[in-house]
């Protein structure tokens, strides 16, 4: 069984470019989460989403960051206009769901480099 | 809010000690669910164990347990015979048992194996 994949494992990008980053769920999973992980800091929720829906954003700043997961397809977390504060490692999470030993599995992060 | 504070941001202890790495959290919800990750150089993050607020037992999983002291609200985890490649970051976080299931992180602890 495939684990949470996540693509590009690196990705570099000037000032002012999109960045797209991808994430296919476990097999079987329909809950996703994205966290982002400053250098030297731990993991920050951003989104939860479940399938064509966005149930929690309340760590997404308001500008500039975008989430989906739509019916077909991995989910995306979408950056425009990157700038050098966003360089950091962003992990996505995803579950079966449920509130009890909702064990959330991680992929193995996208590195986004803001030159 | 979800609160996880976790004191020690490195530790060198030798190989085959023990080690306990100290993780404090703070909540008002009545259940919850408390995690501890590893994260290896290497940067993917690791489930290592799970404790849920109302289990009465100390969870075991191999070499750690984590010792629940629901009063004190302290979830310290605890490494037997500890490893060379035991070294890593190590993080604990939390979740609400209710609504959203977004994991709080903590800072994380550093932990170096010496041979």
């Amino acid at each position: 069984n495939a684990g949470v994949m996540q693509n590009p494992r690196h990705l570099v990008r000037r000032r002012g470019q999109e960045a797209r980053l991808r994430c296919s769920p476990m097999k079987g999973h329909s809950h996703v989460y994205w966290y982002r992980q400053l250098p030297e800091e731990g993991l920050k929720f951003m989104v939860y989403l479940q399938k064509e829906n966005i149930i929690d954003e309340s760590g997404m700043p308001k500008e500039r960051f975008s989430a989906e997961f739509p019916k077909e397809g991995p989910s995306i977390l979408r950056i425009q206009q990157v700038v050098r504060g966003d360089s950091a490692a962003y992990f996505c999470a995803s579950s079966l769901g449920g509130v009890t030993h909702n064990e959330q599995f991680f992929g193995p992060g996208t590195r986004l480099t803001v030159l | 809010a979800q609160k996880i504070t976790q004191t020690q941001p490195g530790m060198f202890v030798q190989e085959k000690e023990a080690v306990t790495l100290d993780c404090t959290y703070d909540t008002s919800d009545p259940s919850y669910g408390l995690f501890w990750y590893k994260q290896p150089s290497s940067g993917e993050m690791i489930f290592l164990i799970y404790q849920g607020s109302y289990d009465q037992q100390n969870a075991t999983e191999g070499r750690y347990s984590l010792n629940f002291q629901k009063a004190r609200k302290s979830a310290n985890l605890v490494i037997s015979a500890s490893q060379l490649g035991d070294s890593a970051m190590y993080f604990c976080a939390m979740r609400s048992n209710f609504g959203n299931e977004k994991l709080t992180f903590g800072t994380g602890t550093r932990l170096t194996i010496i041979p």
